[in-house]
């Protein structure tokens, strides 16, 4: 039974750019969170998404975006990215009702 | 609003000697308290979790922790570290209102480095 799965692992964008990352859910789970962990740090809640609308948001600029596409799979946008940008992005999927599973993450690098 | 404190951001033990990481949290609500951890280059894994059933929760690899009301605590234990259980470990907490509804924010604490010696 496969896990959360993220991509890509690794990647490297200019300031300014903008980044997609993906998540597959685990199967059978319907609700996907994204959140940020900066170096030293633990991580930050993004947002939720479940029924392919974000309920929850945390405190993250307009610049942070997502989806959710009907399998439930997930995006991440980010536009104009800023050398702070810099953290290992996590996927968490989930029953509504909680129980989550993390992906191993994406490791975005701002230059 | 909720919050994690956990009160030593390294802990530092020999092989076979036990383990204990701290946690305070902060929340007006029920709170659902989770342990995570997170090897190098790794995703995070559940060791255990309180959802409001026995205050003494077990967990994988030995881990087990204490949900104390009256001191807002939430510490880890583990009767004789290994040198695999060497990793970053997160206190979190997510919080369940007065109605029952369950949020689905997760808020982590700052992290605790484990390092054992052989």
């Amino acid at each position: 039974d496969a896990g959360v799965t993220q991509s890509p692992t690794h990647l490297i964008k200019t300031r300014g750019q903008q980044v997609t990352l993906r998540c597959s859910p685990k199967s059978g789970h319907d609700t996907v969170s994204w959140y940020q962990q900066a170096l030293g740090q633990g991580p930050q809640f993004i947002f939720q998404y479940y029924e392919e609308e974000e309920r929850q948001r945390g405190n993250f600029p307009d610049r942070f975006s997502g989806h959710q596409f009907p399998n439930y799979s997930s995006e991440l946008n980010v536009n104009a990215l800023l050398l702070g940008d810099s953290a290992l992005y996590l996927c968490a999927s989930s029953l509504w009702t909680g129980g989550y599973t993390f992906g191993s993450g994406t490791r975005l690098t701002v230059v | 609003a909720q919050s994690v404190t956990q009160l030593d951001s390294h802990v530092s033990v020999s092989e076979g000697t036990p383990v204990l990481l701290r946690c305070n949290y902060s929340s007006s609500y029920s709170p659902s308290l989770f342990w995570y951890v997170q090897h190098p280059n790794k995703g995070l894994q559940l060791l255990l979790k309180y959802t409001s059933a026995a205050t003494l929760v077990k967990g994988i690899n030995g881990f087990e922790a204490e949900f104390k009301k009256s001191e807002t605590s939430f510490h880890l234990t583990k009767p004789s570290a290994h040198m695999s259980d060497a990793a970053e470990y997160f206190c979190v907490v997510k919080i369940t209102n007065a109605g029952g509804t369950s949020y689905g924010k997760l808020t982590f604490g700052q992290g605790t480095i484990l390092t054992v010696h052989p």
